[in-house]
C-alpha cells in the first residue's frame, strides 16, 4: 500500500537553531499535507501544497514540494520554544490521506 | 471554526467489552474518519465516510466497525475489545477528500 517515511523520527535544538523535517513517497501525491501536534494535543491542520515545485512560507516555517510531487519539506527558522511538538507530513493518494509517522521536535531553551 | 468533538477523552475498558466511541463535528463536512495513533507508528486510518451511510475500509479494520447514521455524527465500534486495541483514537473531518483534516482532541482508550 502507500507509504509516506518521514525523517528524522527526533531531532533535539537548541532555541534559535534551524530544523528540518523531510517526507517522501514512493509514488506521485495528489497534494501533501502538514500538521502539528503539541505535546498532549490532537493534530492541527497547518498547510496543504498542491503544485509541483511549490513552496509556502507561514512566519518562520517554510514548506517545499518537490518537482516529481513525492517529497516534501518542513523547515522553521530560528526555533523558538513553542515550537516543540511532532510534526507530521500526510500523503494524498487521490481519496486517501496517509501519515507519515511524524518528527518529534524538542527545543532547549 | 469547525469543531469535532469525541465524546470521551479517557476511557478504561474490559476484555471482550464492546465500545462506542463517538464523533460529532459541527460544519457540515461530509467526510469523517476514524485513525488510531501509537507511538513510533503516526496516524493509522480505521475507517472513513464520505457519505451518510457509507462507509471505507481504511488499513487496520479488522475489530472493528463503524456507524454514520447522520451526517455530524461517526461512530466508532469495537465489538470485542482487546488489550492491543489500547490506544489514542482520533476523529477527524474534512469537507472535501483533498482538504485539511479538523481532528477532535481524541479519546485515550485503554483495555484491561
Amino acid at each position: 500500500g502507500q507509504q509516506v517515511m518521514q525523517i528524522p523520527q527526533y531531532q533535539h535544538v537548541q532555541e534559535g537553531e534551524d530544523f528540518t523535517t523531510y517526507c517522501n513517497s514512493s509514488t506521485t501525491l495528489s497534494n501533501i499535507q502538514w500538521y502539528k501536534q503539541r505535546p498532549g494535543g490532537h493534530p492541527v491542520f497547518l498547510i496543504q501544497l498542491v503544485k509541483s515545485g511549490e513552496v509556502k512560507k507561514q512566519k518562520r516555517l517554510t514548506f517545499q514540494f518537490g518537482e516529481a510531487k513525492k517529497n516534501s519539506s518542513l523547515h522553521i527558522t530560528a526555533t523558538q520554544t513553542t515550537d516543540v511538538g511532532t510534526y507530521f507530513c500526510a500523503g494524498n493518494y487521490g481519496n486517501k490521506l496517509v501519515f507519515g509517522a511524524g518528527t518529534i521536535l524538542r527545543v532547549k531553551s | 471554526d469547525v469543531k469535532v468533538t469525541q465524546s470521551s477523552r479517557y476511557l478504561v475498558k474490559r476484555t471482550g467489552e464492546k465500545v462506542f466511541l463517538e464523533c460529532v463535528q459541527d460544519m457540515d463536512h461530509e467526510n469523517m474518519f476514524w485513525y488510531r495513533q501509537d507511538p513510533g507508528l503516526g496516524l493509522r486510518l480505521i475507517y472513513f465516510s464520505y457519505d451518510v451511510k457509507m462507509k471505507e475500509k481504511g488499513d487496520i479494520p479488522e475489530g472493528y466497525s463503524v456507524s454514520r447514521e447522520k451526517k455530524e455524527r461517526f461512530s466508532l465500534i469495537l465489538e470485542s475489545a482487546s488489550t492491543n486495541q489500547t490506544s489514542m483514537y482520533l476523529c477527524a473531518s474534512s469537507l472535501g477528500l483533498g482538504d485539511g483534516y479538523t481532528f477532535g482532541s481524541g479519546t485515550r482508550l485503554t483495555v484491561v
